[in-house]
């Protein structure tokens, strides 16, 4: 079973759409993250969602809005797509009841700004 | 927040060990040292973690300078399966507030 998984795999869409990505994990972890990694490869943390509150956001547009309904389940919502936004994204769950405190990832998604 | 410093590219033969380093000379008393490493279109994956002692596990050794401000991840035996960009992470424990702050990593290279 994958622990991490993110839907779709692969999205590309016009500018000024409106996309979702989702992304459950089955290992319990109560905290959630979505990751944004740039053309230049860059990694850069987006927000962490602890049971289903939000705890980071980095200074993302308004136009990225993640939902959580429930612990399992962090979602990213973009709203008007701009070109800048092409990407992978991608999630991660933790919980600091695993000794190492390790953040599980999950396999990206790559969206596709035209 | 902390800042590590990797060389931007290594390589190395098969078979042969693997030293990567790490500088991260503002280190805070409380800072654990992390590396993840990510293979080629795959998300990041955690390697090992430290704070003032060498480590070892399955996949790699970590060594830590005495004085913290320096770290080397060590793979033993490199094979293909490790050509990936390594991450040396710089992580202040935190409840619920953790996050990860990627650095540029160093782009492992390994040869047949």
């Amino acid at each position: 079973d994958t622990a991490v998984s993110q839907t779709p795999k692969y999205l590309v869409t016009q500018m000024g759409n409106d996309k979702s990505i989702k992304c459950e994990q089955n290992l319990g972890h109560d905290t959630m993250y979505w990751y944004k990694q740039d053309s230049k490869k860059f990694l850069k943390i987006m927000f962490s969602y602890n049971n289903k509150e939000l705890i980071i956001n980095e200074t993302v547009p308004n136009r990225f809005s993640p939902k959580s309904p429930d612990k399992a389940h962090l979602n990213l919502h973009i709203n008007s797509l701009e070109l800048g936004d092409s990407a992978v994204y991608f999630c991660a769950s933790s919980s600091p009841e695993v000794p190492s405190n390790e953040q599980f990832f999950g396999p990206g998604t790559r969206l596709t700004v035209l | 927040d902390a800042k590590t410093t990797q060389p931007n590219s290594m390589e190395s033969n098969e078979e042969e060990p693997v030293h990567l380093p790490c500088n991260h000379s503002t280190i805070s008393g409380t800072d654990y040292i992390h590396w993840y490493r990510q293979l080629p279109s795959q998300g990041p994956e955690y390697v090992i973690h430290g704070l003032t002692s060498n480590v070892n596990n399955r996949m790699a050794s970590l060594a830590i300078a005495e004085d913290r401000k320096s770290s080397t991840l060590i793979l033993h035996r490199a094979t293909l399966r490790d050509a990936a960009v390594y991450y040396c992470i710089l992580r202040t424990p935190s409840y619920n507030t953790d996050k990860l702050i990627f650095g540029t990593g160093t782009r492992l290279q390994v040869f047949p």
